[in-house]
């Protein structure tokens, strides 16, 4: 069974600074597609980013983008220019291609003006 | 365009009461998922539909939770009788067979004292 670990349950970064956040996940799939949500106190879940996992090019989307390691099954984020309304909680979530979505526990980011 | 609409937002119950949420997905939108979140975790699947056929409810509760989704729009989910360990928030999520992302409502609160 897949598996998606973020071992990281808060983190805290300063306006206008970078930070990264970790997920590990496990699978014998070859196809599949990883995505970062962001889950502000509201709790609509918002997707920041996906990756498809036969492109070897990192996804990025502004601000936001990631490291996909394939060998390594690690999908980190990187979050450039933090600003206030980025504080929230991201998941890291895994998606076969059954089209179920398997999420990490969560990593809470607070960003400090 | 209209997002994924849930209700009600939040819900108060006692234990051994039953409860009811519904679901209303984006115009168009053929799969539907069910999702509860507990405080602190990521969201766990609870049912997946294709159109009015739920094709994956391994992770359902039978004996005291349903799920319907009549002609294959909206959606109902039922718990009967909630128990305290019920108390989560129940999400909703639609997309479509043409690719893995997924758009989730902003979910029922669901309270059981």
């Amino acid at each position: 069974a897949q598996t998606v670990t973020q071992s990281q349950p808060e983190m805290s970064v300063q306006e206008a600074e970078t930070v990264t956040l970790s997920c590990t996940y496990d699978t014998s799939e070859s196809d599949y597609y990883l995505f970062w949500y962001k889950q502000p106190p509201s709790r609509q879940m918002i997707l920041v980013i996906r990756q498809e996992a036969y492109k070897q090019q990192n996804a990025t989307e502004n601000r936001f983008s990631v490291n996909f390691q394939k060998a390594a099954k690690s999908f980190s984020l990187k979050i450039s220019d933090s600003q206030l309304g980025d504080a929230a909680m991201y998941f890291c979530a895994y998606c076969s291609n059954t089209g179920k979505l398997i999420f990490g526990q969560g990593t809470t980011l607070q960003v400090k003006p | 365009e209209a997002g994924v609409v849930q209700s009600p937002r939040y819900k108060i119950i006692e234990k051994k009461q039953p409860v009811a949420f519904w679901c209303n997905p984006i115009s168009g939108h053929n799969t539907l998922y069910w999702y509860r979140q507990n405080l602190g975790q990521g969201p766990e699947l609870l049912i997946r539909y294709e159109n009015e056929e739920a094709v994956d409810d391994s992770q359902l509760p039978k004996d005291r939770f349903s799920a319907e989704r009549l002609k294959g729009v909206d959606s109902t989910l039922k718990i009967q009788p909630a128990e305290l360990g019920d108390s989560a928030v129940y999400l909703c999520a639609s997309g479509t067979d043409r690719g893995p992302r997924q758009y989730f409502g902003p979910g029922t609160r669901l309270t059981v004292t």
